[in-house]
């Protein structure tokens, strides 16, 4: 199995919902990654999970908090969001020690 | 301030011909180089990518260079087919270990690469 997998592919929510964001890869990679993507911008790192460890937060607001239940598995939960949080949300993986980072397909998110 | 950048938003190739894009970075502690493809509606796909140890790197009709006294690298693509038509996104990171923590990857704005039958 060599895939990222997201899901959902689209989710719109309103600014007072809760929702949730899911990655699943099962390559034995032991890092993960969210990166937000607006329209004709780069990715941009949200956090970064080693170890099942959060070992980087880029300053991200409370209204994301991510979760890493274990080695296979990543969230993103979602709370208040504000409508400029509308973007492509990506999760990646990679190999302890490597550089090259494989990214899932992405949850386009939609606030209301 | 931008420590990755692709100057070319947009390239238009011909079917067969060498489709060359370039990126330029600023920071100095970056040692490692990757490129991306990305078509819409998908996430990024990993493409190649090179160690500051080295100029060259080939993978097929892929072959990525480096000049790090220029801080500058290059991906070209020989022969482009029409199925490259992307955006190419230009990577960086620098350190990564095998304790803890990971390389954090600076995305370039990236290139939109049309290649014509």
């Amino acid at each position: 199995d060599t895939e990222v997998t997201q899901t959902p592919k689209h989710l719109v929510m309103g600014m007072t919902n809760k929702k949730s964001l899911k990655c699943e890869q099962h390559m034995g990679h032991r890092a993960m990654y969210w990166y937000k993507q607006k329209a004709k911008k780069p990715p941009e790192l949200m956090f970064v999970y080693s170890y099942e460890k959060l070992s980087i937060n880029e300053s991200v607001p409370s209204r994301f908090s991510p979760e890493c239940p274990n080695s296979s598995l990543l969230n993103l939960h979602l709370h208040a969001l504000q409508p400029e949080d509308s973007a492509l949300y990506l999760c990646a993986s990679s190999r302890p020690g490597h550089h090259e980072q494989y990214f899932g397909p992405g949850t386009r998110l939609t606030v209301t | 301030d931008q420590q990755v950048k692709q100057n070319s938003p947009s390239l238009s190739v011909q079917e067969g011909r060498i489709s060359i894009l370039n990126c330029d970075y600023t920071n100095s502690m970056f040692d490692y180089f990757l490129w991306y493809k990305k078509y819409p509606a998908e996430g990024p796909t990993f493409l190649i990518s090179i160690s500051s140890i080295k100029d060259k790197n080939e993978d097929g009709r892929f072959t990525v260079f480096l000049n790090k006294s220029a801080k500058h690298l290059s991906l070209h693509i020989v022969p482009s087919q029409p199925g490259d038509s992307a955006v190419y996104f230009c990577a960086a990171s620098e350190g990564v270990s095998y304790g803890g923590s990971q390389g954090n990857l600076i995305f370039g704005k990236g290139t939109k690469l049309s290649v014509k039958p």
